[in-house]
């Protein structure tokens, strides 16, 4: 299994600009995730998926969209990009057992700048 | 979900057990204590989780106290590849999410 795969590692956009994040899992979890991670911080939860087609808000959802028509995939959206969105945004997936929700894996990683 | 407080940084000699602690005195009875890390740069790794008994794994151990207002993470021989951020997040079974505070930065010195 490849796990969880972001595309691409690194992007440098300008303000205004707009772009879509990657987002792929082969171990057929159900739950997907996105976080984002500013410099010394913690990770903020931007946007979380149960399932294909239903997704919902996290912590700072504001600026983002995503969609979830597969399973597998959970693209990220930035639509006119501002230099606050400058971060590292990491995907992750779990799965479920009865209603417990497992660990999360987590992707390698984008690192996103807005100039 | 259950706040948690680690201290911010911490030092161990390579070879030596790490005990990285972590107060959770809000915790609630159906929470469970996880621990992931970071290692510079990539995507955070689950290292274990625990309700209340201690837990043991091929990574580490996990200790919660019997009031469950505290554990300790404990890797038993320490090497340099282990630097990294440790993060004690308090989640309940059903709860979707994960909260990240700002972790321990563990250094695993020669």
């Amino acid at each position: 299994n490849a796990g969880v795969t972001q595309t691409p590692k690194f992007r440098i956009l300008k303000i205004g600009q707009s772009m879509t994040l990657q987002c792929a899992q082969d171990m057929n979890h159900n739950y997907m995730y996105w976080y984002r991670q500013d410099p010394g911080m913690g990770l903020k939860l931007i946007y979380y998926s149960v399932g294909a087609g239903i997704t919902d808000k996290g912590e700072v959802p504001n600026g983002y969209n995503v969609s979830r028509s597969t399973t597998e995939d959970f693209p990220l959206r930035l639509e006119l990009a501002a230099p606050s969105q400058t971060s590292v945004y990491f995907c992750a997936s779990s799965s479920t057992g009865g209603r417990f929700v497992y660990e999360q894996y987590f992707g390698p990683g984008t690192r996103l700048t807005v100039t | 979900d259950a706040k948690t407080t680690q201290p911010t940084s911490m030092d161990c000699a390579e070879g030596r057990a790490a005990n990285l602690p972590c107060n959770h005195s809000t915790i609630s009875g159906n929470e469970y204590v996880y621990w992931y890390r970071q290692i510079h740069s990539q995507g955070p790794q689950y290292i274990i989780h625990g309700l209340k008994n201690n837990e043991t794994n091929e990574m580490a151990s996990l200790i919660i106290t019997e009031d469950r207002k505290s554990s300790t993470l404990i890797l038993p021989h320490a090497t340099l590849r282990d630097t990294a951020v440790y993060y004690c997040i308090v989640r309940g079974g059903r709860s979707e999410k994960l909260v990240f505070g700002k972790g321990t930065k563990l250094t695993v010195n020669p």
